[in-house]
């Protein structure tokens, strides 16, 4: 299993800003996820986020508006820029286990006003 | 391209009552297919993964089975409780390197007392 904790747990930004969410696993890892969930909605995949290079993303998404680093194999942090309310939503860090069961951190609940 | 569906989206029981929750996917070429259970606002946890090679999981009061020529996957809850109330996705894994989880939209269940 894997143990996953986010910060921070919530907050509440101004328009324009950005916003840092960490993510630091239990054990090492090779696979690890950013997923967006919008109010109401289903998991979206943002993108894989890659140790020691580039994170992958998803259609929709890209590096400008959600940079995101993999210093190693317990540590990830997704940052939302130039937010506007429309990102408002819970954004979650998960991983994926050598056994291939996939574990999702508590989530970090953004409102973007 | 996989599709996952959950029917319906949501569910009201008495106390006490058994229940299935049902999940479908259109392709069958899956590496496992996961449960997860959801709280509002919060993140997911994993509550039974079965691999392609197996028919059922248990933990608990839960059973999952899965049927991969009929692509179909069920969640059975025994006994259901007011704690059960949550919501619950089911996930499927394509095989393939690089394969992302795929999603259904999750069932609400809601325990009356």
């Amino acid at each position: 299993s894997a143990v996953i904790s986010q910060k921070p747990s919530r907050d509440i930004c101004q328009r324009g800003t950005s916003l840092t969410i960490q993510c630091q696993v239990d054990s090492q890892v090779t696979m690890m996820f950013w997923y967006r969930q919008q109010p109401g909605q289903s998991l979206t995949l943002i993108a894989t986020a890659n140790q020691g290079s580039e994170a992958t993303y998803e259609s929709g998404f890209v590096i400008d508006k959600f940079p995101i680093s993999r210093p190693n194999l317990t540590f990830s942090t997704l940052t939302v820029s130039n937010m506007s309310p429309e990102d408002s939503s819970i954004y979650l860090c998960s991983v994926r286990t050598s056994g291939y069961e996939q574990y999702f951190g508590p989530g970090t609940r953004l409102t973007v006003t | 391209k996989q599709e996952v569906t959950q029917i319906p989206a949501a569910l009201s029981v008495p106390e006490g009552e058994n229940l299935v929750l049902n999940c479908s996917f259109t392709d069958s070429a899956i590496y496992n297919l996961q449960w997860f259970r959801q709280d509002p606002g919060k993140g997911l946890t994993s509550l039974l993964l079965i691999q392609s090679s197996q028919r059922e999981q248990t933990s608990g009061r839960l059973n999952a089975s899965l049927d991969k020529s009929s692509g179909r996957s069920t969640l059975y809850i025994a006994a259901s409780q007011p704690g059960d109330s949550a919501t619950y996705l089911c996930a499927a894994l394509l095989i393939g390197a690089n394969s992302k989880l795929t999603f259904g939209k999750g069932i609400t269940l809601s325990v009356r007392p």
